[in-house]
């Protein structure tokens, strides 16, 4: 499986600002992917991110909220912008080989919105 | 809509115990259902399966999938307390390889 790091790990932050996540890949991937998971709940697909073209985001999910990058087949960036205490979650990156393989999740990070 | 759903939420037993979870699945363009343990932030990969009456197994745990009747288990034997986790069942789509999740299963293990 592939060696996935995740920066920050953990983040205090203030209403309205933003904050950017790194999720780095010790190989080439094809699929990478930005998940939530709120205070008590499962995980929810935010986005499919693209390599070279714009994010593939769900149902309820926008750009201008969740931005993300994916230069090349190894890094991917998700930002929160505008943060409110409702983005109080842990956010995690996966990433696949293909779409026929498993997915590997990342470390995660904590993100508290006061 | 896609949905996975799993039962029991959650589940307390004693060391030694045997444990079976369960996942039921109603969606689109299936290709794989994938279980993870997650204990602390990031889920841990456990298994993937694609194919029918397979049994997956790794030490003691094991799992299997019934595309006919959509659902898998898994299952634990011999429980210990670092079994304690919440234990997610994604089903896989073939068209985008995104994972719908269950809610998930919280096991408590005790001495």
């Amino acid at each position: 499986s592939a060696v996935i790091s995740q920066k920050p790990s953990r983040d205090i932050c203030q209403r309205g600002t933003s904050l950017t996540i790194q999720c780095q890949v010790d190989s080439q991937v094809t699929m990478m992917f930005w998940y939530r998971q709120q205070p008590g709940q499962s995980l929810t697909l935010i986005a499919t991110a693209n390599q070279g073209s714009e994010a593939t985001y769900e149902s309820g999910f926008v750009i201008d909220k969740f931005p993300i990058s994916r230069p090349n087949l190894t890094f991917s960036t998700l930002t929160v912008s505008n943060m409110s205490p409702e983005d109080s979650s842990i956010y995690l990156c996966s990433v696949g080989r293909d779409v026929a393989n498993e997915q590997f999740f990342g470390p995660g990070t904590r993100l508290t919105v006061l | 809509e896609d949905k996975v759903v799993q039962s029991p939420l959650s589940l307390v037993v004693h060391e030694g115990d045997t444990v079976t979870l369960n996942c039921s699945y109603e969606v689109t363009n299936f290709r794989s259902l994938l279980w993870y343990k997650q204990e602390k932030k990031a889920p841990t990969f456990l298994f993937m399966l694609t194919s029918s009456g397979i049994e997956k197994k790794s030490g003691r745990l094991s799992s299997i999938l019934d595309k006919k009747e959509l659902f898998s288990i898994l299952n634990i034997t011999a429980t210990q307390t670092g079994d304690s986790a919440v234990y997610l069942c994604a089903v896989s789509l073939s068209n985008t390889g995104k994972l719908i999740f269950g809610q998930g299963t919280t096991l408590q293990v005790k001495p």
